[in-house]
């Protein structure tokens, strides 16, 4: 069965760039995942999609400071130039038989 | 524009029931696998059931079998989450959300509270 493993949290300083990461378990590193991003007190939203082979297609209306890619069983989302409103959660999600989701990674903006 | 709005959120005394529904609009709605997914207060994102577009497959997570029911209504462009025999522990923000054709989640709804106390 498959598992998503992200970190509690993160921190970067303002106009810097983070790297989260999901972490696939052993036996399924070809899995694709999603990203979703959860500001306070809102909805999720959509972010990208990553590949295997590290190409990542994004939803509509994403900034180009968002960016997706993949090391073997990491997917890893960049964000650069960090802005007060990237602080959020951040979930990975993957499928199969129904939906995966990641434990989310707590973003703090310094 | 694509939308999805929740209602049917509310409190609810343990072992009630509750009905949820989501109205989608800005897309062929059969076209689309759909979802529920809750939030329980200062947690994650759980998972709780999908519906493919046709409803000829179906999946929840154990801890709903058997007593939640996922359906949808094309003509209303709706989907349902029947929730019967509520726990505690059902408590959560429901969300709506829309599966891509390649399985990732693109699409989700701002979500209804469901209170069980």
């Amino acid at each position: 069965q498959v598992v998503l493993t992200q970190s509690p949290s993160a921190s970067a300083s303002l106009g810097a760039s983070v790297k989260l990461t999901c972490t696939l378990n052993s036996g399924h590193s070809r899995y694709a995942i999603a990203w979703h991003q959860q500001q306070p007190q809102k909805g999720p939203r959509y972010l990208m999609k990553v590949n295997n082979d590290g190409s990542h297609t994004k939803g509509d209306g994403i900034p180009d400071r968002f960016s997706g890619s993949t090391s073997g069983a990491e997917r890893y989302l960049t964000i650069s130039s960090l802005q007060s409103e990237d602080e959020a959660d951040y979930y990975c999600q993957t499928w199969g038989t129904g939906i995966l989701f990641g434990g989310g990674t707590k973003l703090t903006v310094l | 524009e694509v939308q999805l709005v929740e209602s049917g959120g509310g409190l609810v005394q343990p072992g009630g029931s509750l009905r949820l529904s989501c109205a989608a609009s800005g897309f062929t709605f059969s076209d689309y696998s759909m979802n529920w997914v809750r939030q329980a207060p200062g947690k994650g994102l759980e998972w709780v059931s999908y519906i493919t577009g046709t409803t000829t497959t179906i999946y929840y997570t154990n801890s709903v079998k058997g007593r939640f029911t996922i359906s949808r209504d094309t003509a209303k462009n709706s989907l349902y989450l029947q929730m019967n025999s509520l726990r505690d522990d059902d408590t959560a923000v429901y969300y709506c959300a829309r599966n891509s054709a390649d399985g990732a989640i693109d699409f989700w709804g701002q979500g209804t509270l469901v209170t069980v106390s």
